[in-house]
């Protein structure tokens, strides 16, 4: 399976500011999208990550709180916009390598104070 | 959409007994089944998948069994390890079609050694 990496591992953020969140994949694949995991909770589909194009977001998520880019086959990063303490959580990105199955990056675990 | 259920939410079991997670899903288009464990502070890791065309299927200790009439899967491990505590997540999807993912609430398994 591909190997997926994010930048950063963790962070600690004030209320109001931005945090970028990068996914990258050591090879090209199709899918790419972007979860949130709160604490203890499951995993939350917030967008798919669309290459060439505008992201398609899930319902309770939009574009100006969550805007996400997909440059390339390879590379995704998601931004958190105007950052509240509900924001925290774990946020992951996963991937679809041509088949049926998903598989996770590391995720980025925020905290906003 | 799609709506999945998971139960128990959370389970413990003496090492060397079995364990079962069952989920049922509401969409009866929903064809691809996947199982991941997710350690605590790690990312979740698929350790079983079946699509809807087979009834059952197992890898070592892993089993997982799909009744499509009924619409629920479960889960089985037998002969379960100290290792084998984490929390277990299932979800359902149609496979190509964007293939989002709709995952179970999870359950933490707890095995006693």
């Amino acid at each position: 399976s591909a190997v997926i990496s994010q930048k950063p591992s963790r962070d600690i953020c004030q209320r109001g500011t931005s945090l970028t969140i990068q996914c990258q994949v050591d090879s090209q694949v199709t899918m790419m999208f972007w979860y949130r995991q709160q604490p203890g909770q499951s995993l939350t589909l917030i967008a798919t990550a669309n290459q060439g194009s505008e992201a398609t977001y899930e319902s309770g998520f939009v574009i100006d709180k969550f805007p996400i880019s997909r440059p390339n086959l390879t590379f995704s990063t998601l931004t958190v916009s105007n950052m509240s303490p509900e924001d925290s959580s774990i946020y992951l990105c996963s991937v679809e390598d041509g088949g049926d199955t998903q598989y996770f990056g590391p995720g980025t675990r925020l905290t906003v104070l | 959409g799609e709506n999945v259920e998971q139960h128990p939410s959370t389970l413990s079991v003496q090492e060397g007994d079995s364990a079962v997670i069952k989920c049922t899903y509401s969409d009866s288009a929903s064809n691809y089944f996947p199982w991941y464990k997710q350690e605590l502070g790690k990312r979740p890791q698929l350790i079983i998948d079946i699509r809807s065309n087979v009834g059952e299927k197992k890898d070592q200790r892993i089993a997982v069994t799909l009744n499509k009439t009924a619409k629920h899967f479960s889960l089985h491990i037998t002969e379960t390890q100290p290792e084998d505590s984490a929390v277990y997540f299932c979800a359902a999807s149609r496979a190509n079609t964007g293939n989002q993912f709709y995952f179970g609430t999870g359950t933490s398994l707890t095995v006693i050694p």
